[in-house]
């Protein structure tokens, strides 16, 4: 079964610190791997994509890897600030434009 | 450009009352998506179409939902009769048909059933 997961559910961080987000799946065929951030109460934006040949993908202070063999993507934030506070989302496409699967996202705060 | 524009962005209504949701996709996509998210079961899509035809309606929870795309530019999602387990926030997003492209996501239309 298709499948995506992502940890942690929630995250609470200093402003100013890194976190890491993970992402696990189980999604067959791959063709390539979103991360999206959701600001409450408003659409999800891309962050980034990522096909089965690019390791790591960089927006800004956001970094996105990629490990096909185990099928794990992270997404880095490097020092975070206060609009970093939202749902951030990892999707994989299983092939075709429709037929993606989302995970479940992590909630992070960031905190003064 | 103004972005995918969805209305109501918000809609009370009570149980058995038909409810239809408003998209415009980004001009010059073509492809567009709606979507519903829940606390509970997060992000899942309903219907998507490539240049305004229906390519799969597998995720249209049941026969309640129906969804067209009479032109380019518009596109609605109805739900007839409303049941309270409808109450979601419903996404619109389009993009340009290759599978590489950002899906670009309206602000959501948060439907409350009553």
């Amino acid at each position: 079964k298709n499948q995506v997961e992502q940890s942690p559910q929630s995250l609470i961080i200093l402003e100013g610190k890194n976190c890491t987000l993970q992402c696990n799946y189980t999604v067959s065929p791959f063709s390539n791997l979103r991360w999206y951030k959701q600001d409450t109460g408003r659409g999800p934006v891309s962050l980034t994509i990522m096909t089965f040949s690019e390791n790591t993908k960089s927006n800004g202070r956001y970094t996105a890897t990629l490990d096909a063999d185990t099928k794990q993507s992270s997404l880095h934030i490097t020092a975070s600030q206060l609009s970093d506070s939202a749902s951030y989302i990892c999707v994989v496409s299983a092939g075709s434009q429709g037929n993606l699967i989302f995970g479940k996202g992590t909630k992070l705060s960031v905190k003064p | 450009d103004a972005g995918v524009i969805q209305s109501p962005r918000h809609e009370v209504t009570e149980m058995g009352q038909e409810v239809t949701l408003r998209c415009k996709p980004i001009s010059g996509h073509n492809s567009l998506f709606w979507y519903r998210q829940t606390m509970m079961r997060g992000l899942e899509l309903l219907i998507y179409f490539n240049n305004n035809v229906p390519i799969d309606d597998s995720g249209m929870p049941e026969d309640r939902f129906s969804a067209k795309m009479p032109n380019a530019s518009f596109s609605t999602l109805k739900i007839q009769p409303s049941e309270p387990r409808d109450s979601a926030v419903y996404f619109c997003a389009s993009s340009f048909r290759q599978e590489q492209e950002t899906q670009y996501f309206g602000p959501g239309t948060r439907l409350l059933v009553l």
